[in-house]
């Protein structure tokens, strides 16, 4: 049963207009969420991430929001530029014991922004 | 190093052959991460070494695989006997700081290793 659900294999946008990605998780244990993009070829590269204590963290073009009433997050890239074509994941992380906890991964979705 | 590197980038295997793939992880990054990403799908959790101690293996698919990390720097996984399901891409990834704390959630990944299992 996957914990971090990202519903929307693929999202084209437009340049200059506003990509929003979505994440939706079902463990209400999770206590810090992270957005990784990956390019081709390339291992995925952490670009924000937000507390739980928190609901919205933002960093130049990219805020991330966090609803945990809805266990919903999503990231905002205002304005999107060709550059940011890539995959996003979306990733969850629950802390416990001592030792630090793996983060779990959504599949996915690849954005596409056109000039 | 700069980064995390990882080899060999790409693997094709014989149904059967036993296969190791290297991780070399920034320089002095205590927490090492190995992740088996398959096609369309995101990353997913094999195991966890903190310095040279294994405290997480639950993400292991088999005990076909196995992971080291002798002197708490480079790291093998190490998979016996391959199969066709075991095709993917192998991530490592590090980050320097153990337990709580935002800075312990970020990982850094290296490329991955591409597997096929013909």
């Amino acid at each position: 049963d996957q914990q971090v659900k990202q519903n929307s294999p693929s999202l084209s946008v437009q340049e200059g207009r506003i990509s929003i990605l979505n994440c939706d998780y079902t463990n209400s244990m999770f206590d810090y969420f992270l957005w990784y993009k990956k390019y081709p070829a390339e291992g995925p590269t952490f670009l924000i991430s937000i507390s739980s204590i928190k609901d919205k963290n933002e960093d130049g073009r990219f805020t991330v929001f966090l609803n945990k009433s809805a266990k919903h997050l999503s990231l905002h890239i205002v304005p999107s530029q060709p550059g940011d074509s890539a995959v996003y994941f979306c990733a969850a992380k629950r802390n416990y014991g001592g030792s630090q906890g793996n983060l779990i991964f959504g599949k996915g979705t690849k954005l596409s922004v056109k000039p | 190093g700069a980064g995390v590197s990882q080899s060999p980038r790409y693997k094709v295997a014989k149904r059967g052959q036993d296969v190791a793939l290297r991780c070399d992880p920034i320089s002095g990054h205590v927490s090492l991460f190995w992740y088996q990403q398959a096609l369309g799908q995101g990353p997913e959790f094999l195991t966890y070494f903190q310095n040279e101690a294994q405290l997480d293996k639950s993400g292991l698919p088999s005990d076909r695989f196995f992971a080291e990390r002798p002197e708490g720097s480079v790291s093998t996984l190490k998979i016996q006997r391959t199969q066709q399901e075991d095709s993917a891409v192998y991530l490592c990834a590090s980050s320097p700081w153990a337990g709580h704390g935002s800075g312990a959630n970020v990982l850094t990944f290296g490329a991955g290793s591409r597997l096929t299992v013909l």
